[in-house]
């Protein structure tokens, strides 16, 4: 069964742009959860979403968004990117809401 | 803030068993141990979890004390591909109303 995998691998944006991560979950998981990976801050959990419907959101601005879709494929979007926006993103899905996650190979966002 | 201590470094000897302790004295009576390990730029990698018994599994053991206070992963033949950080996290496994929260973990190196 194939892993979670996430597109693009690798992006640069420079400050200002905006920026859409995709995320497909492994096959019959429905949940999808988000998390910001810095070296100052660490695992960072951004929000979880579960059949279509954002479940749990992380103290995060309103800068950064999500969706799933139906197929429980999700995206996250981040809008007006700073500096600090530079980190792994990471995408882990799971069958349901609390269940083991299984994580992503991640998206490196360099911000300029 | 995490819910889990874990040392910041460990070394452990190849082809030893490495013994990976972690605090979690405020742990509530619903919410399992999950252990993940991030090998670097990688996405975080599931290893085990267990509520109150011992577990073990085709990678790992853990051992959970009777109080449930504190527990600790076991690897019991060391390779140098188990460099990587350790986490340690608690988190209710069914209807999770909290956020999964990584601590610092524990940067383990396998010495040849």
């Amino acid at each position: 069964k194939a892993g979670v995998t996430q597109t693009p691998r690798y992006l640069i944006k420079t400050r200002g742009q905006q920026v859409t991560l995709s995320c497909s979950p492994i096959s019959g998981h429905r949940s999808v959860s988000w998390y910001q990976q810095t070296p100052g801050q660490g695992l960072q959990f951004l929000f979880e979403y579960f059949s279509e419907t954002q479940r749990n959101k992380g103290n995060f601005p309103g800068r950064f968004s999500g969706r799933q879709f139906s197929n429980s494929r999700s995206e996250m979007n981040v809008s007006t990117l700073e500096l600090g926006d530079s980190a792994l993103y990471l995408c882990a899905s799971s069958l349901g809401s609390g269940d083991t996650q299984y994580f992503g190979p991640g998206t490196r966002l360099t911000v300029l | 803030d995490a819910k889990t201590t874990q040392p910041p470094s460990m070394d452990c000897a190849e082809g030893r068993a490495a013994n990976l302790p972690c605090n979690h004295s405020t742990i509530s009576g619903n919410e399992y141990v999950y252990w993940y390990r991030q090998i670097h730029s990688q996405g975080p990698q599931y290893i085990i979890h267990g509520l109150k018994n011992n577990e073990t599994n085709e990678m790992a053991s853990l051992i959970i004390t009777e109080d449930r206070k504190s527990s600790t992963l076991i690897l019991p033949h060391a390779t140098l591909r188990d460099t990587a950080v350790y986490y340690c996290i608690v988190s209710p496994n069914m209807n999770r109303d909290d956020k999964i929260i990584f601590g610092k973990g524990t940067r383990l190196h396998i010495l040849p």
